[in-house]
């Protein structure tokens, strides 16, 4: 266990559904990121917040993507009118204060199938 | 894309023997990290080693990188059959780390 926690750990929907993921990362940890894995591949970078600003997002978050940090504390990942291709597991990470390159502290992810 | 390519993609050792995986990168980079994931979970930060370092240990692992070649190893030594997992590595062209396709290790008792 890392210290940071992902809800829900697995999430079934039907396409066209919207969904919202959750990420709690360690507390101090001012940076936090998204990242996107799918079956035997490694995970893909979508989007980090320093704080509660929004600072870099991949081009694979296409605008039905979302992402939020509103408090500069968790962070809620919104994915709306999902699609089959949507499915993978989304994963958390953090970081601590002034090491942007350093290592980071991931959640146990969130796998979401969409059918 | 994927910045690292991890090679073999597969390994399978028997409990005891060493593991080796090695990792290439494309772009310049200030350090190199390896992470190990277990199958179905989170990834778990195992060594980083930076660009003005050369070789790095801790516990059973070795880590070597020469950036001349822009490419990196890990070495498990006295490997053990919860060394069981996928082991990436990864970089940090830009603000978040870039990660290979991974080497699956397979440890048999």
């Amino acid at each position: 266990d890392t210290g940071v926690s992902q809800d829900p750990r697995h999430k079934i929907t039907k396409r066209g559904q919207n969904v919202t993921f959750r990420c709690d990362p360690i507390s101090e940890h001012n940076r936090l990121y998204w990242y996107r894995q799918t079956l035997g591949q490694g995970p893909e970078f979508l989007t980090y917040f320093q704080n509660e600003a929004q600072l870099e997002k991949s081009r694979l978050l296409s605008d039905r993507f979302s992402a939020e940090r509103p408090k500069g504390s968790f962070s809620t990942l919104e994915i709306q009118r999902t699609e089959q291709g949507d499915s993978a597991m989304y994963l958390c990470a953090s970081s601590r204060p002034g090491a942007p390159q350093e290592t980071q502290y991931f959640g146990p992810g969130t796998r979401l199938l969409v059918l | 894309s994927q910045q690292g390519e991890e090679d073999p993609q597969a390994l399978s050792i028997q409990e005891g023997e060493n593991a080796t995986m090695n990792c290439s990168y494309k772009t310049s980079i200030n350090n190199l990290q390896w992470y190990r994931q277990n199958s179905g979970r989170g990834l778990v930060h195992l060594i980083l080693i930076r660009s003005n370092e050369r070789e790095k240990h801790s516990g059973r692992l070795r880590v070597t990188l020469d950036t001349s070649k822009k490419s990196s190893s890990l070495l498990i030594t006295a490997s053990r059959a919860a060394d069981t997992a996928s082991y990436f590595c990864a970089t940090v062209p830009g603000g978040a780390l870039t990660f290979g396709s991974g080497t699956r290790l397979q440890v048999q008792p």
